[in-house]
């Protein structure tokens, strides 16, 4: 059974650079997927902020990318968030998640892919 | 903004069946997936594909798309089916980057 579990600091500076780790069981990274970081702050919707895929390529939003890391770890399976020069705007819970690799129905000519396996987010203020 | 557009909140009578909406251009060519978050919880895939349910998902759950809209439909809605829901897909400009809708917020009468 394939689990994620989200850690870090449940409390960040305004300014500081916010960091998450999120530690893989049960499928190891380096076997393939996409893993990727989504965000929700309270009372609002889901936001993607970025994924990686285990060979290192990453992906991010652009509204976040001048601020954003996505790094993984293959020989601890696992993979990390570090997002810098935070502000209140940043708080949020913020969520790992395993995403497929695109596949390409040959019947009706459309990809597709899902985040497939989520961990249970991990709650960071930004407050000083 | 979000590229993906969802109605902000729809309401269903229990055992009743109701289609939770959402427009994009990329869904001309990639299908959505649906995601169901309740409150304090992660979210739960629900749909993927053309009309894929991962395992331990009720067959009430259902999805289709045409055009620029996909649509999830729950036929004879529970109590528990109360929830949001949201879709997710590639982003118009694709090489991918992925966006979430808005969000639904389903209640069940």
């Amino acid at each position: 059974q394939v689990q994620l579990q989200e850690s870090g600091p449940g409390l960040v500076k305004p300014s500081e650079t916010l960091s998450l780790t999120c530690a893989v069981s049960g499928y190891s990274i380096s076997s393939g997927y996409y893993w990727g970081w989504i965000r929700q702050p309270p009372g609002k919707g889901l936001e993607w902020i970025g994924s990686i895929y285990h060979s290192g390529s990453t992906y991010y939003n652009p509204s976040l990318k001048s601020r954003v890391t996505i790094s993984v770890d293959t020989s601890k399976n696992q993979f990390s968030l570090k997002l810098s020069s935070v502000t209140a705007a940043d708080t949020a819970v913020y969520y790992c998640a395993r995403r497929t690799p695109p596949y390409y129905d040959i019947l009706t000519g459309y990809y597709y892919d899902a985040f497939d396996i989520w961990g249970q987010g991990t709650m960071v203020t930004v407050s000083s | 903004s979000s590229e993906l557009t969802q109605d902000p909140a729809v309401s269903v009578a229990l055992g009743q069946t109701v289609r939770i909406t959402c427009q994009g251009d990329s869904l001309r060519s990639y299908y959505a997936s649906w995601y169901q978050q309740k409150p304090g919880q992660a979210p739960v895939l629900v749909i993927y594909g053309k009309n894929n349910r991962p395992s331990g998902i009720p067959d009430r759950f259902s999805g289709s798309s045409s055009g620029n809209t996909a649509s999830l439909t729950i036929t004879g809605a529970q109590a528990e089916d109360e929830a949001d829901y949201y879709c997710n897909s590639r982003d118009s400009s694709g090489n991918h980057l992925t966006v979430f809708g808005g969000g639904t917020k389903l209640t069940v009468l």
